[in-house]
């Protein structure tokens, strides 16, 4: 079983500020990276699958950012709100069949 | 609206029932996925099939088996319920075509064993 590593574990945040996630990954026979968002009583979405180093994803307020090379992967949250709290996760591709998740990131957003 | 669905959202057996988690995708997407979720760990892959009736074990397939009999169909059974295996069950799907697929998720199965 390959090591996949988040952090933080969960993270507490007012609303209006900026947030940062970090993944961690072996940097050996990368297939893709995915970030999905995962609220309470819904199935995870994605929100993005990196492929390549140094790629670069955004979607509103949301970006993430991919190193292969040094194997690790940063989600970004600019003026979180409070719909944005969820747990985040992300899944490091082997290869199209198998994906090993870190045990994710519990952001809560006050108002 | 694409969409995976797991039969039960919540269920409680008994230690020794046989149980049964279904789960039914309308993407015709060839791969399908069972994973487990346990508080402070990662989603764990039990099995995973990548046509019918074809399956491969994943990291934590002792105490399950699978079927898939039609594309769009992939069970998970439990044969002998034990309480360690209390957990929150969710089936994903993926076309394997390309390599910027994503897993299409359920909404998971929240299983307990008494």
């Amino acid at each position: 079983i390959l090591n996949v590593e988040q952090s933080p574990q969960s993270l507490h945040v007012q609303e209006g500020d900026s947030t940062n996630f970090t993944c961690s990954f072996p940097s050996s026979n990368f297939y893709a990276l995915h970030w999905y968002r995962w609220e309470t009583a819904k199935s995870p979405e994605a929100l993005f699958v990196m492929t390549l180093n140094g790629d670069e994803k955004k979607k509103g307020r949301i970006s993430a950012t991919l190193n292969t090379k040094e194997g690790y992967s940063y989600l970004y949250i600019k003026g979180s709100q409070p719909e944005d709290s969820a747990t985040y996760l992300c899944a490091f591709g082997h290869n199209f069949n198998k994906f090993y998740f870190g045990s994710g990131t519990k952001l809560n957003v006050k108002p | 609206d694409v969409k995976v669905t797991q039969s039960s959202r919540y269920l409680v057996k008994r230690t020794g029932e046989k149980v049964f988690l279904e789960c039914v995708q309308d993407m015709d997407h060839e791969n399908m996925f069972w994973y487990r979720q346990d508080p402070g760990l990662g989603l764990r892959l039990i099995y995973f099939s990548y046509d019918v009736k074809m399956k491969e074990k994943g990291d934590i397939p002792e105490g399950y088996s699978v079927s898939r009999e039609k594309k769009e169909r992939f069970s998970l059974i439990l044969e002998s319920a034990s309480t360690n295996q209390t957990s929150m069950y969710l089936c994903a799907s993926r076309f394997p075509g390309t390599v910027t697929g994503e897993l299409f998720f359920g909404e998971g199965s929240r299983l307990t064993v008494l």
